[in-house]
């Protein structure tokens, strides 16, 4: 069985500082890794990806992930906090070939001027 | 663009009274899923359409029903909405291929009066 592990519920950093939101995974199989942001009311947006090519994966809005397998870890980053990205964000994942997507329970990141 | 389309974006309802949610895909994936989000959760799939095929989740309350009478369409029909069913409803489609992420709407927000 899959599931997804964010350590932390809340973040809050000041503008123009790093962000680091945390994501561990299990899964029996090789599996499919995502990162979603979802501002209040909104849909929810893929940032990135992970799909078994390069560990380190680059999205959107300046945002980044690495998988690390021996760790089973998929840690969101950014070098620099901006106030637009004051949002919750999910880590996801899928089994391959799958048709299933595991949520975890989400990490509210608030930004301060 | 290619999009999912939820309509309406606002919902109140009357307690007991059915209410039905719409989801119009324009990508063409074959499958198309409906997820429940409460407050401050992440979130809780209610069931999913892989083609035709319908797939229930073990724990989604009898309530709730769903009808896909071709690709682009799905349909959310709660039949006697409680209090509880207040929630924002998100429809989202994915592709059953490896590698592939989920592509959501920007929700119902249902209010039960």
């Amino acid at each position: 069985a899959q599931s997804v592990t964010q350590l932390d519920s809340h973040v809050s950093v000041s503008e123009g500082t790093p962000v680091l939101l945390r994501c561990n995974y299990s899964s029996s199989y090789s599996p499919s890794l995502f990162w979603y942001v979802q501002h209040p009311n909104k849909g929810l947006q893929l940032l990135l990806k992970y799909t078994s090519a390069a560990t380190l994966v680059k999205g959107i809005n300046g945002f980044e992930a690495e998988f690390k397998k021996s760790e089973t870890s998929f840690h969101l980053t950014k070098p620099s906090a901006h106030m637009s990205d004051a949002a919750e964000y999910f880590c996801v994942v899928k089994r391959n070939y799958g048709q299933n997507f595991v949520f975890g329970p989400g990490t509210r990141l608030s930004v301060l001027p | 663009d290619a999009m999912v389309i939820q309509n309406p974006r606002y919902q109140v309802t009357q307690f007991g009274k059915p209410v039905t949610l719409s989801c119009s895909q324009t990508l063409n994936h074959n499958v198309m899923y409906w997820y429940q989000q409460k407050s401050s959760q992440a979130p809780k799939l209610l069931f999913h359409y892989y083609d035709k095929d319908f797939n229930n989740e073990a724990d989604t309350p009898d309530n709730f029903q769903s009808r896909r009478p071709n690709t682009s369409f799905c349909f959310l029909d709660i039949r006697s909405p409680g209090l509880g069913d207040a929630a924002m409803y998100l429809c989202a489609t994915g592709a059953f291929l490896k590698d592939t992420e989920a592509f959501f709407g920007q929700g119902t927000r249902l209010t039960v009066v």
